[in-house]
């Protein structure tokens, strides 16, 4: 069974910095773009990063380019965002999505919430 | 990018049909057959429930059915239960390595 946990996020100071991980199982994480889709408090979905298999092709939404870090450790089937210079309009709950290509997101996890806040 | 415009609300008995529309720009929808739609129940993670337009995943009661027209595509509930009241979300491909989701909808059965 297909299957994605999240893992790594809290309270963040604004300008902080916090990594947030995803761990994946039930299926061949190497054959599949895997993503992150944010959902600010009593907010919509919002898309947010995408990565190839092979890491070799990485995308953003604007908002969080240059601060926000996709990556990805196949040997572990690990996804990982670092994010960076965070401000208050990233508290959001964090999704791990697995990506059956032009962004149709089959496999969602339970969510991490980071808060950003004083 | 902008949203894709969904109504905030929508509403139906039990047993009824409840249709709700994703609006968004020959870019997006009307461009790409590549319209998903997925259900957000409260405190929980969306569950993909269409996509390609009009396919459903293994284990999505044929209940649900999608379809599209020029720049709007749409979400239907046939036969509306209980467990359908949850908030729906449609999302499309926007070319060019974008994606863009509608504002959700609030579906209410009453």
């Amino acid at each position: 069974e297909e299957q994605l946990v999240e893992s790594g996020g809290g309270l963040v100071q604004p300008g902080g910095s916090l990594r947030v991980s995803c761990a994946a199982s039930g299926f061949t994480f190497t054959a599949y773009w895997m993503g992150w889709v944010r959902q600010a408090p009593g907010k919509g979905l919002e898309w947010v990063a995408d990565i190839k298999p092979d890491e070799s092709e990485k995308y953003y939404v604007d908002s969080v380019k240059g601060r926000f870090t996709i990556s990805r450790d196949n040997a572990k089937s690990s996804l990982y965002l670092q994010l960076n210079s965070l401000g208050a309009e990233d508290t959001a709950v964090y999704y791990c999505v697995r990506d059956i290509g032009w962004y149709r997101f089959d496999y969602w996890g339970q969510g991490t919430l980071v808060t950003v806040s004083s | 990018q902008s949203a894709l415009t969904q109504p905030p609300s929508a509403s139906g008995s039990p047993g009824q049909s409840v249709t709700i529309s994703c609006t968004g720009t020959s870019s997006d929808v009307g461009g790409y057959n590549y319209v998903s739609w997925y259900q957000q129940h409260p405190g929980k993670a969306p569950k993909l429930m269409i996509y390609d337009v009009s396919k459903r995943p293994s284990g999505v009661p044929d209940r649900f059915s999608g379809s599209k027209s020029g720049n709007t595509a749409s979400l239907t509930v046939s036969g509306l239960q209980a467990e359908d009241e949850a908030d729906y979300y449609c999302n499309s491909f926007g070319g060019s390595n974008h994606v863009v989701f509608g504002g959700g909808t609030r579906l209410t059965v009453l």
